[in-house]
């Protein structure tokens, strides 16, 4: 069975663009979270989507964003990049509700220059 | 929201020797505590988790403990292995239901 899996490995965008990162979860999970771990430094929770629909957000501006597909995969959304946001962003599953183990993907690192 | 604090942020210890690493959690109704193992350019991995009407959970060398009244929960290495390097993250699901991470442990097992 496939793990998560998480698109593209890399991204090197230049400040003020738009990135877009996708995560594709277990089959059958259909809650999917993201979080941001800056370089060092732990995971701090963006967004929770499950069933299609946005459940919960961080502490993260509007210019994050995403949505989750009927097929359950997932997109994040950054705009305006900032220097700042150069980080790895991890995506995780799990089965419905968040009530079971939460499973990670790889990770996509975002370089903002 | 929930909050969880993660110490000590880094833990040396002699191979064969016991580590020892503690986490306290804010959210009263948080049921569910996981523990992660991130090894250098890698995911956080699953390793021990364990649930509110459970006391003491053991896999092996991992042993994870949760003191619901104190609100704080371990997790226990015995005869440590220099695989065993890496950072280490406590996890709570509370009310709000995503996990909240504490903010790692670095673990070097020293040969």
């Amino acid at each position: 069975e496939a793990g998560v899996t998480q698109s593209p490995t890399h991204l090197i965008k230049t400040r003020g663009q738009q990135a877009t990162l996708r995560c594709s979860p277990i089959s059958g999970h259909t809650s999917v979270y993201w979080y941001q771990q800056a370089l060092g430094l732990g995971l701090q929770f963006l967004l929770w989507y499950d069933e299609g629909e946005e459940r919960n957000r961080g502490n993260f501006p509007p210019r994050f964003s995403g949505r989750q597909f009927p097929n359950y995969s997932s997109e994040l959304n950054v705009n305006a990049l900032e220097l700042e946001d150069s980080a790895l962003y991890l995506c995780a599953s799990s089965l419905f509700g968040g009530e079971t183990e939460a499973f990670f993907g790889q990770g996509t690192r975002l370089t903002v220059v | 929201g929930e909050n969880v604090e993660q110490h000590p942020s880094t833990l040396s210890v002699q191979e064969g020797d016991s580590a020892v690493i503690k986490c306290t959690y804010s959210d009263s109704a948080s049921n569910y505590f996981p523990w992660y193992k991130q090894e250098l350019g890698k995911r956080p991995q699953l390793i021990i988790d364990i649930r509110s009407n459970v006391g003491e959970k053991k896999d092996q060398r991992i042993a994870v403990t949760l003191n619901k009244t104190a609100k704080h929960f371990s997790l226990h290495i015995t005869e440590t292995q220099p695989e065993d390097s890496a950072v280490y993250f406590c996890a709570a699901r509370g009310s709000a239901r995503q996990l909240t991470f504490g903010s790692g442990t670095q673990l070097t097992v020293l040969p």
